[in-house]
């Protein structure tokens, strides 16, 4: 079946710093990729949406320039967490979905996040 | 847009009883449905969807939903509850060719 790997699976880094996460489709080609955010006990809020190659559509209430995505391939997409801050300690998640009528998504294993 | 609603924060049951996760959704046009179990510090497992066909889905681990399209309802079931289903329950609705909107979730608990 269809995979998705997400990288790191946890990281601590400092306030100020960068952080950027990886999700990669392995045996499929991700045309669209999602990124979510989850807070402890709470649901997964949708952060932006990109397909392979163009600018990604952010929610309202996203920052764009401080989370950078970019999915520059069919089978990778980046989030950057830019001059995080403890407020932006988070469990993040991709999921990807593939050209097809197997419609379906993929779902990474998720990323903590905890900026100290 | 579409949105999902999860009537049930929180789902105490004792082992072996049945239970009924709800789940009803929000649309202007035809969805898929999914449900999800989320274990701590874990992704997301789909536990089984709606895409079309038959209403009554199957999944994993017992689970099945029925899709009620009138009452615009997707509620979760299984007859028969393990300890090891303690998690939290999450349903989702996507519009075709849309992203993927989640409800607030639900904790189950499945006590001895």
């Amino acid at each position: 079946g269809a995979v998705v790997s997400q990288h790191p699976s946890w990281v601590i880094c400092k306030s100020g710093t960068s952080v950027k996460i990886e999700c990669r489709s392995l045996d499929f080609q991700a045309t669209t990729m999602f990124w979510y955010r989850q807070f402890p006990k709470k649901s997964l809020m949708l952060m932006a949406t990109s397909n392979e190659g163009s600018k990604a559509t952010y929610e309202q209430g996203v920052e764009k320039d401080k989370f950078l995505i970019n999915h520059a391939s069919l089978t990778l997409s980046t989030l950057t967490v830019t001059s995080a801050h403890p407020e932006d300690s988070s469990f993040y998640i991709c999921s990807a979905r593939g050209a097809g009528s197997n419609y379906g998504y993929t779902f990474g294993s998720g990323t903590r996040l905890t900026v100290v | 847009a579409q949105s999902v609603t999860q009537l049930d924060s929180q789902v105490p049951v004792f082992e072996e009883a049945p239970v009924e996760l709800r789940c009803n959704y929000s649309s202007s046009v035809s969805v898929y449905l999914f449900w999800y179990v989320q274990y701590p510090n874990q992704g997301l497992q789909l536990l089984l969807k709606y895409l079309s066909g038959s209403t009554l889905v199957k999944g994993i681990n017992g689970f099945e939903a029925e899709f009620n399209k009138s009452q615009t309802s997707f509620h979760l079931r299984k007859p028969s509850v393990h300890i090891s289903d303690t998690a939290e329950y999450f349903c989702a609705v996507s519009e075709i060719n849309n992203d993927m909107r989640f409800g607030a979730g639900t904790r189950l608990t499945v006590k001895p």
